[in-house]
Formats: structure tokens, C-alpha cells, sequence
């Protein structure tokens, strides 16, 4: 299995430049999630998935938008970045566990982003 | 909304034992996670706690008290391999919420 993956590696944007974030599991797990990580600030939850066709936001998602169309993938894209959007970006998966919790999160390798 | 608070960093020597604090403020609380993170790297899942206690898992044990909205993760036999940031985590409806992490340095 290779688990989660996310491309690209890194990424140099200049302000008002659209792309998108790519990210992959391989585990059937059914729950999916964005973070981006900042110096000092620790991981925020910018969207997350409950299962293909479900999308809900997090603690930050403007600027952001996401969708599910199948289990495996769950690309974030950026609608017209900004510098303040130059940060370390996670995809995470985990199975759903009873109730609206959630299991142990996989993350994969991250995709470092600068916005000029 | 959830607030989670840890030490920013802590330096200890190699084979000694550190406690690394984490207190939190939840609307709803359904379990905590720590994470271990090396530099560059993704996070990797250490441990989790859902009900008062401690869990033990080798060298690494974490404790959580429900009632005092308080956790710690126990490095024991510190190695220059555990020099890495230490994350807690709190779990809500569908969402986890991370603390800013904390920062172990191991000097040999």
C-alpha cells in the first residue's frame, strides 16, 4: 500500500494564480481531511470528508474549496492564492469510527507551497 | 470551539525522561491523540486516550484526566531520534484540533 500520497512536493505561485492540490489513499478509509501547518500555529483544519459526495469545512477554508467525487481522492484547490496562503499543506485519511468520530489520521508527506 | 495549550519546546539529555504538558478547553471532547512530527516530515500517530488514565506503549505513555482538561506524553529513555516537535490533538464531531506543538531537543 502506498498509504496517502499528495503532489507536488512543493509548489511556487504568484498572487491570483489558481492550482490544485492533489492527494490519494489507497486504504478505503472513508474519512479525508486538509490541514495546513504555520510556524507557531500548529495544524488547522481547512476542509474534510465524510465519504464520496460529502464535503464540510473546517477551521479555515476560505480561499479554499474541495470535492469528493470518489473514496480515493480529495483534491484541494486554491481559487486564486495569495500570500497568505504560503504555508505546508497535509492530506490526512482515517476510518470513521461510531457516532461522527473519527480513528487514527494518516497523513501524507505534505506539499510545501509559496505564494509570491 | 477548542483550545489547546503546550510548552513550545523542552530540552532534555539522551536517557533521561521528559513530560511534555497539554491542556485544552472543549464544546465536546472524543478523545485526545498525540502526534509525533520530525522536521520536514508528516505526522506520525503515537497515541490516543479517550477515558481517564494512563496508556503505556513501550517507551512513550500518556495520560489523560477528563475532569481537569489535562494530558501528558511520558519520553522515556530519551533518544537523539526522539528530538522531534510532539503534537496534541482533541477530537470533536468529525474534526480534530491540534495544538501549536512542542518542540523536544535530545543533547547527547
Amino acid at each position: 500500500n502506498a498509504g496517502v500520497t499528495q503532489t507536488p512536493k512543493f509548489q511556487v505561485l504568484k498572487t491570483g494564480q489558481s492550482m490544485t492540490l492533489q492527494c490519494a489513499q489507497d486504504m478505503n478509509h472513508e474519512y479525508m481531511s486538509w490541514y495546513r501547518q504555520d510556524p507557531g500555529m500548529g495544524l488547522r483544519l481547512i476542509h474534510y470528508s465524510v465519504g464520496a459526495g460529502i464535503t464540510d469545512q473546517g477551521e479555515v477554508p476560505n480561499g479554499y474549496n474541495v470535492s469528493r467525487s470518489t473514496t480515493e481522492d480529495f483534491p484541494l484547490r486554491l481559487l486564486s492564492a495569495a500570500p497568505s496562503q504560503t504555508s505546508v499543506y497535509f492530506c490526512a485519511s482515517s476510518y470513521p469510527t461510531s457516532g461522527r468520530s473519527i480513528s487514527e489520521q494518516f497523513f501524507g508527506p505534505g506539499t510545501r507551497l509559496t505564494v509570491l | 470551539g477548542q483550545s489547546l495549550e503546550q510548552p513550545s519546546e523542552v530540552t532534555a539529555v539522551e536517557g533521561a525522561i521528559v513530560q511534555i504538558n497539554c491542556t485544552y478547553q472543549t464544546s465536546g471532547f472524543n478523545g485526545l491523540f498525540w502526534y509525533q512530527q520530525h522536521a520536514g516530515e508528516a505526522p506520525t500517530f503515537l497515541s490516543y486516550n479517550v477515558l481517564d488514565g494512563l496508556e503505556e506503549k513501550g517507551r512513550f505513555s500518556s495520560f489523560l484526566s477528563r475532569s481537569k482538561g489535562y494530558s501528558y506524553l511520558l519520553l522515556k529513555e530519551l533518544q537523539m531520534k526522539d528530538s522531534a516537535s510532539y503534537l496534541c490533538a482533541v477530537k470533536g464531531d468529525y474534526k480534530l484540533s491540534f495544538g501549536a506543538g512542542t518542540t523536544v531537543t535530545v543533547r547527547a
